[in-house]
């Protein structure tokens, strides 16, 4: 298994573009979460997806962030229009079932390092 | 609120010396806690869990709710143990929803 895959590994974009990170979590797994990860504010959870649906978006910063997850195997994170404060390295993440010990550990991918100019 | 603080950003020893990377939380259920690390280069992964009560790369971090703390501790410091050390807080309940420290970087100097 490749684990999680993210595409693309790196993204420089202008100021007011859209911008679309992809994300295959690991098959079988039930969680899948998006993290943001800068010097300031470390690693913080935007959003994450139990069964393809979105349980917590509460760490969506603003309206210009949406994600969605079609199926089981593919997830997007969108900003639209972007700004030079969102340049940061998005994280995806997944995990199995909740409960039981190990199952819960995360995986994630290698991350997009975003840079909006 | 639920909330994990890593009050060093940076912790920079010697090869060999001891080393303890802090961690407190604030969570009013049960906590689960775990660290996690991210070595140059690779993924972020988990290092270890407080329910399992592991070694870890000579690793070991013991929670104590009376603090609500969960330091993670190594007797001797290795060079290969430079990284990014996250320290995590798991929600209860039927989540594996996490909650991360802003980080500590551990730099061994030989």
């Amino acid at each position: 298994d490749a684990g999680v895959i993210q595409s693309p590994r790196h993204e420089v974009t202008e100021m007011g573009q859209e911008v679309t990170l992809r994300c295959k979590p690991i098959s079988g797994h039930d969680y899948l979460f998006w993290y943001r990860q800068t010097m300031m504010r470390g690693l913080e959870l935007l959003i994450y997806f139990n069964n393809n649906v979105p349980i917590d978006d509460s760490g969506m910063p603003e309206d210009r962030f949406s994600a969605k997850m079609p199926n089981a195997s593919f997830s997007t994170l969108k900003i639209q229009p972007s700004e030079p404060r969102d340049s940061a390295v998005y994280f995806c993440a997944s995990s199995g079932a909740s409960g039981g010990v190990g199952t819960d550990t995360q995986y994630f991918g290698p991350g997009t390092r975003l840079t909006v100019l | 609120a639920q909330r994990v603080t890593q009050p060093e950003k940076l912790l920079s020893v010697f090869k060999g010396a001891p080393v303890e990377l802090k961690c407190n939380y604030s969570y009013s259920g049960s906590p689960e806690l775990f660290w996690y690390v991210q070595y140059s280069r690779q993924r972020l992964q988990l290092l270890l869990r407080h329910i399992s009560r592991e070694s870890i790369k000579g690793f070991t971090a013991d929670l104590n709710k009376g603090e609500t703390s969960f330091h993670l501790k190594k007797p001797f410091a290795q060079e290969e143990d430079s990284a990014m050390y996250y320290c995590a807080l798991k929600f209860g309940g039927a989540t594996n929803k996490l909650i991360f420290g802003t980080g500590t970087l551990l730099a061994v100097q030989p």
